[in-house]
């Protein structure tokens, strides 16, 4: 199974702030990442997909990048309703997978 | 709209099964597979764990090797219905259990979801 791994697990951040979120692969998985944001009681919700396609609805402040091995997750501008629990998935190879989540907290 | 609605929580003993449904609509049911998801919630932060797919059309399903014996994905295309079940159910399988819509000829992102469903699993 392809593992993935995220970090930070954790990061404190303040209204305004950029982030990135980090995400690597045990094996490429080409450009087969996608980028999930799940707050408490929901369910997740689809941000980004293929490493860097943006799904329709999602502000233009999420933005993702990489291929292979390494991706990340980016959020220009951290606005209060930003703050949850993000998870990357690869969907390169059977069983599909997800990273740990990094849960974005408010500083 | 898209919507999955999932049915409602469960409460089990250790060796029953659950069988949890999600209704689809706004879409063509056959057009899409649909994957399951489940999240434990033993601890903060718990991990997605990916349980397997049916395709709605054929009925061809994939299941994870750690749940191969353990459940089964059926569907229902005249009320676009998709099921799960879960058998010998272990008080470890106490999780939020989600359906999701995704690609069937493709390695595409889970686009919906449903509310998710909890699964209690005690004596």
């Amino acid at each position: 199974d392809i593992q993935m791994t995220q970090s930070p697990s954790s990061l404190s951040a303040s209204v305004g702030d950029r982030i990135t979120i980090t995400c690597r692969a045990s094996q490429s998985i080409r450009s087969y990442l996608n980028w999930y944001q799940q707050k408490p009681g929901k369910a997740p919700k689809l941000l980004i997909y293929a490493a860097s396609s943006l799904q329709s609805g999602v502000p233009s402040r999420f933005s993702g990048s990489g291929s292979g091995t390494d991706f990340t997750l980016t959020i220009s501008s951290l606005q209060p309703e930003d703050f949850a629990t993000y998870y990357c998935q690869q969907s390169d190879s059977i069983p599909w997978t997800f990273g740990q989540g990094t849960k974005v907290e408010i500083k | 709209q898209v919507q999955l609605v999932q049915s409602g929580a469960e409460v089990k003993k250790p060796g029953a099964s659950v069988k949890v449904s999600c209704k689809a609509s706004g879409y063509t049911f056959t057009g899409y597979s649909i994957y399951w998801v489940r999240q434990a919630r033993q601890a903060p932060g718990q991990g997605l764990e990916w349980m397997g797919w049916i395709n709605p059309n054929s009925g061809d399903t994939n299941y994870a090797q750690k749940f191969q014996g353990r459940v089964t994905m059926t569907r229902d295309t005249s009320i676009s219905t998709a099921y799960m079940e879960l058998s010998r159910l272990r008080s470890d399988d106490t999780a939020v259990y989600y359906c999701a819509r995704g690609p069937t000829y493709s390695s595409g992102p889970f686009d919906y979801w449903g509310q998710g469903t909890l699964v209690t699993v005690s004596s």
